[in-house]
């Protein structure tokens, strides 16, 4: 049992270039999350997918494109990346989202230079 | 909208201190509250919720009490240990929100033996 898997774990990118972040979860959970942490800000939800076939924008969501390919997997997509995307990114899932607890993976460290 | 505050950090205690480490909230209706810990080089994991008033959420020694009439939800810990150095963030999820976590800013936590 795996929980949350992140590929890549890092990455560098120049001013323009375009990426997939992958995340992938085994434990059957039906929402998932996509946050950005930068220094002395906390986490912010870019967006999630309350379940299979559906997604929403969160706090900071300008500059992402969100799928989520089946109930697994949940891609966050960086169509023209931009120094100011430069953070770690962090997957999440849970298994119906309110107070359910939310399952983290490593996280991807992503440079945009 | 929902907000997070936590101390600002880093706090630094020798092993054995008593350790506080305040949060309030702001929210419409009631929120569920949580504290996730972050070890260095790893995902978030939870530590602890509270889903109602006056409500006590536990694990491994440390101890947050939900409290709706002063908006709080500070995490204690009688006796720290070297391996409790982490980043803690406090959160919250808000009714038929979809799970969505808002997080404060992170505290730095770290225990010198």
């Amino acid at each position: 049992n795996a929980g949350v898997t992140q590929t890549p774990k890092f990455q560098v990118l120049k001013t323009g270039q375009s990426m997939t972040l992958q995340c992938a979860q085994d434990m059957n959970h039906n929402s998932m999350y996509w946050y950005r942490q930068d220094p002395g800000m906390g986490l912010r939800l870019i967006y999630y997918s309350a379940s299979e076939g559906t997604t929403d924008k969160g706090e900071v969501p300008n500059g992402y494109n969100v799928s989520r390919l089946n109930k697994r997997e949940f891609s966050l997509r960086l169509e023209s990346a931009a120094p100011s995307q430069t953070s770690v990114y962090f997957c999440a899932s849970s298994d119906s989202g309110g107070a359910d607890t939310q399952y983290f993976g490593p996280g991807t460290r992503l440079t945009v230079l | 909208g929902n907000s997070v505050t936590q101390m600002e950090g880093p706090v630094t205690l020798s092993e054995e201190a008593f350790l506080t480490i305040n949060c309030t909230y702001t929210a419409t209706g009631y929120p569920s509250l949580f504290w996730y810990v972050q070890y260095p080089g790893e995902g978030l994991q939870l530590l602890l919720k509270a889903t109602k008033a006056d409500d006590k959420g536990s694990n491994k020694g440390f101890e947050a009490t939900y409290r709706k009439e002063t908006t709080s939800f500070h995490l204690e810990k009688g006796s720290v240990q070297v391996s409790d150095s982490a980043v803690y963030f406090c959160a919250l999820s808000g009714r038929n929100q979809g799970g969505k976590l808002i997080f404060g800013q992170g505290t730095e936590l770290s225990v010198k033996p």
